[in-house]
């Protein structure tokens, strides 16, 4: 069965530097996603993705954050200045989101600890 | 904004025993989408059940099923003849009609004990 992975699934930095993590999501989904779960609370929304472009964004999602899809399978979140706030698992979701189908796929996540 | 409750942060169960899991929800909208999902010690989240707003048979998969009740705005899971493996932090989850975001409740970590 097909599922979306996730690289690296660790990943520690210094404070201020940029981090980029690496999702390639289902083959014949269309939008995809990024949410992010800091220890001990709940999932939160972060941005979607559908055609090239950002399709929604929460408020968390500033200037310091950006995506892309840089060829036809990846899909990544850069962070540009670390803070220690942004210590948290990544999750990468894709989905169709045709026809009523409405399901999200996550990925197994990346943890990652800013110190 | 909508919002989803889980008012119960920890449940346990004896290994074959029936247990529930509430949810309710905030939204002023008529057509949703509504879920719940699992997350083992391993991380990942997995779907577990959907359902739709518009239909109003209940959503059934296997050993899971859910109640939905939409002028409650509530949506709990009952898992039958519960296993090991159940144990996990469940996760319900709300999707607008109009909009492609999850918003996810707090979850509740279930245990269950042989």
């Amino acid at each position: 069965e097909p599922e979306v992975t996730q690289t690296p699934s660790h990943q520690v930095t210094q404070m201020g530097q940029e981090v980029i993590l690496r999702c390639v999501p289902i083959s014949n989904h269309l939008y995809f996603y990024w949410y992010r779960q800091i220890l001990g609370q709940k999932v939160e929304f972060l941005v979607s993705f559908y055609n090239n472009e950002i399709s929604e964004k929460s408020e968390i999602f500033d200037d310091q954050f950006s995506v892309e899809r840089p060829d036809g399978s990846n899909f990544t979140l850069k962070i540009r200045s670390t803070k220690l706030e942004d210590s948290a698992m990544y999750f990468c979701a894709s989905g169709v989101l045709a026809g009523g189908e409405r399901t999200q796929y996550f990925g197994p996540g990346t943890r990652l600890l800013v110190l | 904004a909508q919002t989803v409750t889980q008012s119960q942060p920890e449940m346990s169960v004896q290994e074959a025993e029936t247990v529930t899991l509430s949810c309710t929800y905030d939204t002023s909208e008529s057509n949703y989408y509504l879920f719940w999902y699992k997350q083992p010690p391993s991380r990942q989240m997995i779907l577990v059940i959907r359902q739709e707003a518009y239909k109003q048979q209940n959503a059934t998969e296997n050993r899971f099923s859910v109640n939905f009740q939409k002028a409650a705005k509530s949506f709990s899971l009952k898992i039958s003849d519960s296993q090991l493996g159940d144990t996990a932090m469940y996760f319900c989850a709300f999707n607008s009609f109009y909009g492609q975001n999850f918003v996810f409740g707090p979850g509740t970590r279930l245990s269950v004990l042989p």
